[in-house]
């Protein structure tokens, strides 16, 4: 079945560095992927997207390549702020099963704190 | 605009109570889905609604989880007789489409503890 593996956590980040959270995935077939997050008291949010291999989604200076080929979507952010501190998901949807709908698989989550 | 909206926002049930969560998805979003989310994990997939038919509810946990979505646009997620091992966060997603490249808008949970 689906699968989303994320980079154990939690991750720690003074601002204004580098950011990587890895995500890989199994799934059947052509998957969109996802990266979801979650600020603190609020709900999840879509940060960006990928429907197909080699697209990169990006939105608020993150990034995320979709890899068929190593089968990941790492997120990245070349200067992260305190104000990214939030839960991550990597999620993705197969449409495998018959499912031709968008059910999603979401990896654990990774939480990252940014000190200023 | 109106995003997805969840109700109540906090529910705390004694064990063997019923219990109902309200979702209202975004206005003319076709795909309704619900989510569970254990504290520290992922939301896991319950049930999808396409319109008022459900197709998938092959995330449900047990018979005492019962959803449905009559008019195809409120949804009401139902727990019988509940246990402490259904405390969790209960979300729900609509989408515009159907299909598997489509976002979806989350609400904020429900949050459920079952003492």
């Amino acid at each position: 079945g689906d699968s989303v593996t994320q980079m154990e956590g939690p991750v720690t980040l003074s601002e204004e560095a580098f950011l990587t959270i890895n995500c890989t995935y199994t799934a059947t077939g052509y998957p969109s992927l996802f990266w979801y997050v979650q600020y603190p008291g609020e709900g999840l949010q879509l940060l960006l997207k990928a429907t197909k291999a080699d697209d990169k989604g990006s939105n608020k200076g993150f990034e995320a390549t979709y890899r068929k080929e190593t089968t990941s979507f790492h997120l990245e952010k070349g200067s992260v702020q305190v104000s990214d501190s939030a839960v991550y998901f990597c999620a993705l949807s197969s449409g495998a099963g018959g499912t031709s709908y968008g059910k999603l698989t979401f990896g654990q989550g990774t939480i990252l704190t940014v000190h200023p | 605009g109106a995003g997805v909206s969840q109700s109540p926002r906090y529910k705390v049930a004694k064990r063997g109570q019923d219990v109902a969560l309200r979702c209202d998805p975004i206005s003319g979003h076709v795909s309704l889905f619900w989510y569970q989310q254990a504290l520290g994990q992922g939301p896991e997939f319950l049930t999808y609604f396409q319109n008022e038919a459900q197709l998938d509810k092959s995330g449900l946990p047990s018979d005492r989880f019962f959803a449905e979505r009559p008019e195809g646009s409120v949804s009401t997620l139902k727990i019988q007789r509940t246990q402490q091992e259904d405390s969790a966060v209960y979300l729900c997603a609509s989408s515009l489409g159907r299909g598997k490249r489509e976002t979806q808008y989350f609400g904020p949970g429900t949050r459920l503890l079952v003492l």
